[in-house]
């Protein structure tokens, strides 16, 4: 069965310090994947995608994600992290052979302390 | 540009009762997702629509829930005999095409009492 797991439900940091948010799926062998933050009170807002190409994708806000096939995994970074990247984060997955159905992940809450 | 638009933003409804839920893709876009997002899960794929079929009803969870588009445009959910359970908040989404970026809406926050 297809699947996405986030495994940290809730990370805290440091404000200035480095964030790796994981992100593992089982669904299908040519996947597309994105991460998507939610701000409270807030839509969810892409990040990045890694549709094919270069491996390490640049999003907005400083973050940065690597796919890695061999691991399944698609963690999203960021080297220092800033009071308002507060949120939850979503890592979602889909596959280019069905394209019919989108995978989220149950999400990692942040919390950033001065 | 305008993104995509929700409506209602709020709805509490008495068990029992039926609702509609609107959603408003970005002009253009040709696909539409909804989603539930349930307190404190992840986001449920409900159904996608491409044009105005909708070629997976998988994720419907129940046959009270039905969802069509008309136009290649406008979307409404509808639940029909709500239950406790069904309150969530239901997100739609669209992207240009089904293997695209999806831009999500603000959601409408479904309470059944």
């Amino acid at each position: 069965a297809q699947s996405v797991t986030q495994p940290d439900i809730h990370i805290t940091v440091s404000e200035g310090a480095s964030l790796e948010l994981r992100c593992n799926y089982s669904y299908g062998a040519t996947p597309y994947l994105f991460w998507y933050v939610q701000s409270p009170g807030q839509g969810l807002q892409l990040l990045l995608k890694y549709f094919s190409g270069d491996t390490l994708v640049q999003g907005i806000k400083g973050f940065e994600a690597e796919f890695k096939r061999s691991q399944s995994s698609f963690n999203l970074r960021k080297p220092s992290v800033h009071w308002s990247d507060a949120a939850e984060y979503f890592c979602a997955v889909g596959d280019w052979n069905t394209g019919n159905q989108f995978y989220f992940g149950t999400g990692t809450s942040l919390t950033v302390i001065p | 540009g305008a993104g995509v638009s929700q409506s209602p933003s709020n709805k509490v409804t008495e068990k029992g009762k039926d609702v509609e839920l609107r959603c408003d893709p970005i002009s253009g876009h040709t696909a539409l997702y909804w989603y539930r997002q349930s307190l404190g899960q992840g986001l449920e794929f409900l159904i996608y629509f491409q044009g105005n079929s909708a070629p997976d009803k998988s994720g419907l969870p129940s046959d009270r829930f039905s969802a069509e588009r008309t136009g290649g445009s406008v979307s409404t959910l509808t639940i029909q005999r709500t239950q406790q359970e069904d309150s969530a908040v239901y997100l739609c989404a669209s992207s240009l095409a089904v293997v695209e970026t999806q831009y999500f809406g603000p959601g409408t926050r479904l309470l059944v009492l």
